[in-house]
C-alpha cells in the first residue's frame, strides 16, 4: 500500500519556467490537498479538492493551479515559478472530510527551489 | 491572519520528564484538533487527535488536553524518549461550516536530551 506519493522529490527551476508537481494515493481518499512549508511559517493550505471536479482556494493559492479529473490524482502546476515560491511541498489526503476523527495522510514531499 | 498558533519555536527537555507543547487558536468555530510529528526530510505523521466535545484524550505516552474557554490545547509526552525529537505541528478544523480546511500552527522543534 503506497499511501500518498509524491514526484518529483527534489526539483530546481528558473524563474519564468512553469512545471507541475504531482501527487497521487491509492487510499480512494475524498479528499486532498496541497501545503507548502517555509521555515517560520509552518503548514500553509494551497489549494484542496473534496472530490473528483472540485476543488477550492486554501490560504495561499496565488500562483498555483490545480485541478482533479481522477478521485487518485491532484497535480499542482506553477504556471510562472518565482523565488518566493522555493519551499517544500506536501500533498495530503483524508477518507473524507468534515468530519470528527479523520485525519490526513501526507506524502514525503517535494523540494522545490527556484533560482 | 494566523488562526492557529504555536508560540514556542523549540522546546529542549531532558529523557524521562514530560514534554508540553502549545497551541491556542483564534476561531471559535474550529471544533477538532489534530497534532502531527514530523522528522526531516519526512511528511508529517498524525499522533493524536481531539475533538471539541471532550476535554483531554490520551493514547499511551501522549495525552492532549483541550481548554476550549481559552482556545488552547496541549499535547504532553510522558515520559519524554530520544526518539521524539522532531516538530511538532498542531492543526485545527471546522466540521461544521464546510469550508474544509485544516489549518496548521508554525511548528514546535522538540529536542530530548539523553
Amino acid at each position: 500500500n503506497a499511501g500518498v506519493t509524491q514526484t518529483p522529490k527534489f526539483q530546481v527551476l528558473k524563474t519564468g519556467q512553469s512545471m507541475t508537481l504531482q501527487c497521487a494515493q491509492d487510499m480512494n481518499h475524498e479528499y486532498m490537498s496541497w501545503y507548502r512549508q517555509d521555515p517560520g511559517m509552518g503548514l500553509r493550505l494551497i489549494h484542496y479538492s473534496v472530490g473528483a471536479g472540485i476543488t477550492d482556494q486554501g490560504e495561499v493559492p496565488n500562483g498555483y493551479n490545480v485541478s482533479r479529473s481522477t478521485t487518485e490524482d491532484f497535480p499542482l502546476r506553477l504556471l510562472s515559478a518565482a523565488p518566493s515560491q522555493t519551499s517544500v511541498y506536501f500533498c495530503a489526503s483524508s477518507y473524507s472530510v468534515g468530519r470528527l476523527n479523520e485525519k490526513l495522510f501526507f506524502g514525503s514531499g517535494t523540494q522545490l527551489s527556484v533560482l | 491572519d494566523q488562526q492557529v498558533k504555536q508560540n514556542s519555536p523549540s522546546l529542549s527537555v531532558q529523557e524521562g520528564r514530560i514534554s508540553i507543547l502549545n497551541c491556542d487558536y483564534t476561531n471559535s468555530m474550529f471544533d477538532y484538533f489534530l497534532w502531527y510529528k514530523k522528522y526531516p526530510a519526512e511528511g508529517p505523521t498524525f499522533l493524536i487527535s481531539i475533538s471539541s466535545i471532550k476535554d483531554k484524550n490520551e493514547d499511551g505516552r501522549f495525552t492532549v488536553f483541550l481548554n476550549k474557554s481559552a482556545k488552547h490545547l496541549s499535547l504532553h509526552i510522558v515520559p519524554s524518549q530520544p526518539g521524539d525529537s522532531a516538530v511538532y505541528f498542531c492543526a485545527a478544523t471546522d466540521t461544521t461550516s464546510g469550508t474544509y480546511k485544516y489549518i496548521f500552527g508554525t511548528g514546535t522543534r522538540l529536542k530530548v536530551l539523553a
